[in-house]
């Protein structure tokens, strides 16, 4: 596609529910990242695949949080028994290579309302 | 965790000012990035500055990077209403103490507003 898709667009939960967001990167990326942006701060990386590899999941606040990217292509972030704590907007990104002066692309998020 | 520390955190200013905004951040980096993003939208990318190179241009932006000092500068001229948004610095990992590949760190963000 033309730009990084994400899905759904807001996604209100109730405590305890499990969740699950979608990612369409840019066709051919290699690199996906997922990031975590709470209100009025930055983004705050979660992980990073590079094809279907996982190599960094350093950022998952819990074992509540899981992602995926099996194809190397979509990428979906679960988290199960969800918390109010995790009511956020839930970034995705995503880059041609893994050079480190590759620029990221990124979607206009999916916000979380946990109530 | 936050790599960079944004100042100010919001920045109000008259439509033909200049902006700027500043970023510090903690270790040693080989590039960073500024990015912009509109409210309720994802980041867009701006531009990139080497850690070899001290100042860049692009249209009515400039970025300065002081490696000594670990802090970089974002200058936008003749701002206009459309300007309005957060803007991050953003920095890589190169001895890839936290996994590697290009993953960025952002800063905390400055709010700029450019009021008519």
């Amino acid at each position: 596609g033309a730009g990084v898709s994400q899905s759904p667009r807001y996604k209100v939960a109730k405590r305890g529910q499990d969740v699950a967001l979608r990612c369409d990167p840019i066709s051919g990326h290699v690199s996906l990242f997922w990031y975590q942006q709470a209100l009025g701060q930055g983004p705050e990386f979660l992980t990073y695949f590079q094809n279907e590899a996982q190599l960094d999941k350093s950022g998952l606040p819990s074992d509540r949080f899981f992602a995926e990217r099996p194809e190397g292509s979509v990428s979906t972030l679960k988290i199960q028994r969800t918390q109010q704590e995790d009511s956020a907007v839930y970034l995705c990104a995503s880059s041609k290579g893994n050079a480190a002066n590759e620029k990221l692309f990124f979607g206009s998020g999916t916000q979380l309302s946990v109530l | 965790s936050q790599q960079g520390e944004e100042d100010p955190q919001a920045l109000s200013i008259q439509e033909g000012e200049n902006a700027t905004m500043n970023c510090s951040y903690k270790t040693s980096i080989n590039n960073l990035q500024w990015y912009r993003q509109n409210s309720g939208r994802g980041l867009v990318h701006l531009i990139l500055i080497r850690s070899n190179e001290r100042e860049k241009h692009s249209g009515r932006l400039r970025v300065t990077l002081d490696t000594s000092k670990k802090s970089s500068s974002l200058l936008i001229t003749a701002s206009r209403a459309a300007d309005t948004a957060s803007y991050f610095c953003a920095t890589d990992d190169p001895l890839g103490r936290t996994g590697g590949g290009n993953k960025l760190t952002f800063g905390t963000g400055t709010q700029l507003k450019v009021e008519l």
